[in-house]
């Protein structure tokens, strides 16, 4: 158990709809990561929040957005829903002031587009 | 091309078999390699990271980085059923605004048979 928590583990839902993904990172840890797993594209890199700052910007669509909150948990949003989007969406978090740049991983969120 | 090139596999070997993982990359900004193992269906979850070339050992795996050629590996000695994964490498990166990412191999799958 790395300690990242994500909810909720499954989703399925319609195309054109809207869903949010939420994250926990560990305890301590200010930097929140997302990424999406497909079999196609393998894990991709989304986007990249410190402390409730945008850090970092990936392959993130634009239908997709993120937030930060002042408690440190994240959301990530994604809209106008298509087949495409069905994946595995992972969070990671890493500590402040690193020097290795390890994150660590939660659960996954497994979403369903049909 | 990809930045990181990783053999899919699927790797089959016999319990007890010493296994070689490997990935090319290449992107010379990476700084620092790490090795995640993922289970079906499971967050990925940090193995080993290492810096500079060299190797560094834990316990029964033992990760190698040769920046000269771009190549990394890890080996597991004395493999056990329960090493039966996909290995993923992954490499951090820099990014303008102080942010980082990891740029991941597709992964390695790997089945160990009694």
């Amino acid at each position: 158990d790395s300690g990242v928590t994500q909810t909720p583990k499954h989703l399925i839902t319609a195309t054109g709809q809207r869903v949010t993904l939420r994250c926990s990172p560990r305890s301590g840890d200010l930097s929140v990561y997302w990424y999406q797993q497909s079999l196609d594209q393998g894990l991709q890199f989304l986007i990249q929040y410190y402390n409730g700052e945008e850090r970092a910007k990936g392959n993130i669509l634009e239908r997709f957005s993120a937030q930060q909150f002042p408690d440190l948990h994240s959301e990530l949003n994604l809209s106008s829903l298509e087949l495409g989007d069905s994946a595995l969406y992972f969070c990671a978090s890493s500590p402040p002031g690193q020097a290795t740049d390890t994150q660590y991983f939660g659960p996954g969120t497994r979403l369903t587009v049909l | 091309q990809k930045e990181v090139e990783q053999d899919p596999g699927p790797l089959s070997v016999p319990e007890g078999a010493i296994v070689s993982l490997n990935c090319t990359y290449s992107n010379s900004a990476f700084q620092y390699f790490m090795w995640y193992r993922q289970y079906s269906r499971k967050g990925p979850e940090l193995l080993m990271y290492t810096y500079s070339s060299g190797n560094k050992e834990d316990g029964r795996f033992t990760a190698q980085v040769d920046k000269s050629s771009k190549y990394i590996s890890l080996f597991i000695r004395d493999s056990q059923p329960s090493d039966s994964a996909t290995y993923l490498c992954a490499m951090s990166d820099k990014l303008t605004g102080g942010g980082n990412k990891l740029t991941f191999g597709t992964g390695t799958q790997l089945k160990v048979e009694l």
